[in-house]
């Protein structure tokens, strides 16, 4: 089946830095969901790209499907971006293992 | 509205128990799924609904049984559970192979 790779696993961040998370996968895909899950459950859609740059706030994430690979940026972070992130490839329903963020003030 | 809800939100149960989960869409999506997270681990597939039949089952065990009554609702019966199978429960719908919307989640706990 399909692999999906996150990196880094874990990332620690001052407030206010920013930062790029990698999701790089093993097959060609029809569609990439990006995810954040909050302390409390909740995956929360950030963005659906199957490939090009999209931007909502201080995330934006580009998605080169021909390279095999998404990245998502996160620009002058805030402790409530902590969480995990996972990317998933929505045609194969396999979730990336995730990035574990951490953003101290 | 791109809400999925889950009820409930929490659940304790016994390894004699019976128990259903619940999940309720009003996006007309026409796809429906339940997907299962341990502790640190990222979310699983267990079963995919389209238009009402279920078409992917994830090699799950008898002891889950899904159930799509309409288009807006999914069920998920429990039966004779194990304690490893204590897990954050996930609904999620789409519409076709499109963009995937979660619900809050159950968190099962079974003693």
């Amino acid at each position: 089946g399909i692999q999906v790779e996150q990196s880094p696993p874990d990332l620690i961040l001052q407030e206010g830095a920013n930062s790029t998370l990698r999701c790089n996968f093993s097959d060609s895909v029809n569609n990439l969901q990006w995810f954040h899950q909050n302390p409390w459950g909740q995956l929360i859609n950030l963005f659906y790209i199957p490939s090009g740059t999209k931007q909502n706030g201080r995330l934006s994430a580009t998605t080169v499907a021909t390279e095999r690979y998404s990245l998502l940026y996160i620009s002058s972070s805030q402790t409530t971006d902590s969480g995990v992130y996972f990317c998933a490839v929505r045609n194969k329903l396999v979730f990336g293992a995730g990035t574990i963020l951490r953003v101290k003030s | 509205d791109t809400e999925v809800t889950q009820t409930p939100k929490h659940l304790v149960m016994g390894m004699t128990n019976k128990k259903s989960l619940k999940c309720e869409q009003h996006m007309g999506h026409r796809a429906m799924y339940w997907y299962k997270q341990k502790a640190k681990k990222p979310p699983e597939l267990m079963f995919v609904y389209s238009y009402e039949k279920l078409s992917i089952n994830e090699s799950v065990p008898s002891r889950f049984s899904p159930e799509c009554p309409n288009s807006s609702l999914l069920n998920l019966h429990l039966h004779a559970l194990q304690p490893e199978d204590s897990a954050l429960y996930l609904c999620a719908s789409s519409q076709d192979a499109g963009e995937l919307f979660f619900g809050s989640g159950t968190q099962l706990s079974v003693l």
